[in-house]
């Protein structure tokens, strides 16, 4: 069964530093999105982003965060100058239309 | 913007008991409400979902109901087992997913 997949696994990153998460979605989807879950607590949106241009953000979702399809794959959420804040666990997902469907998140850790 | 509310935060039965957890949104024009279960440390996983035109929808122990007039949805699961237990998310979407806060299920053998 197809899978959103997800790298790293988990980044520890000093503040400051930039980091770039990497999703590879369904193939054939053609809805993207990236959430946050910071431990505990509930999956927050960060962005959406179809037919190669984001097409919702969230407050969150400021001037700090990028989002690139760079080729017809991969689906990549760059943060800027991270924050301790920015620690999280971070969900790729991918849609044919209404379903999402999640890869295995990328912990990271801002130290 | 949309915001979804969910009940209980925290929910303990014994095994073979039913589970409800319940769930209100405040956009009238969301009309997907899907539920995702969270096994510690794992992703979301899809578990059912229901859309605006359906009242109810079954899939052998799990069920959900939606009142749309209300802005309700609620999860039903039956027979309860351990493997149960886990964290349990609802969704409103009309373009983008949603989630409440979770209630954590504890299924007690």
């Amino acid at each position: 069964e197809p899978e959103v997949t997800q790298t790293p696994s988990h980044q520890v990153t000093q503040m400051g530093q930039e980091v770039i998460l990497r999703c590879v979605p369904i193939s054939n989807h053609l809805y993207f999105y990236w959430y946050r879950q910071i431990l505990g607590q509930k999956v927050e949106f960060l962005v959406s982003f179809y037919n190669n241009e984001i097409s919702e953000k969230s407050e969150i979702f400021d001037d700090q965060f990028s989002v690139e399809r760079p080729d017809g794959s991969n689906f990549t959420l760059k943060i800027r100058s991270t924050k301790l804040e920015d620690s999280a666990m971070y969900f790729c997902a991918s849609s044919p239309r209404t379903e999402a469907f999640f890869g295995q998140g990328t912990r990271l850790t801002v130290v | 913007g949309e915001n979804v509310e969910q009940h209980p935060s925290t929910l303990s039965v014994q095994e073979g008991d039913s589970a409800v957890i319940k769930c209100t949104y405040s956009d009238s024009a969301s009309n997907y409400f899907p539920w995702y279960k969270q096994e510690l440390g794992k992703r979301p996983q899809l578990i059912i979902d229901i859309r605006s035109n359906v009242g109810e929808k079954k899939d052998q122990r799990i069920a959900v109901t939606l009142n749309k007039t209300a802005k309700h949805f609620s999860l039903h699961i039956t027979e309860t087992q351990p493997e149960d237990s886990a964290v349990y998310f609802c969704a409103a979407s009309l373009d983008k997913l949603i989630f409440g806060t979770g209630t954590r299920l504890q299924v007690f053998p």
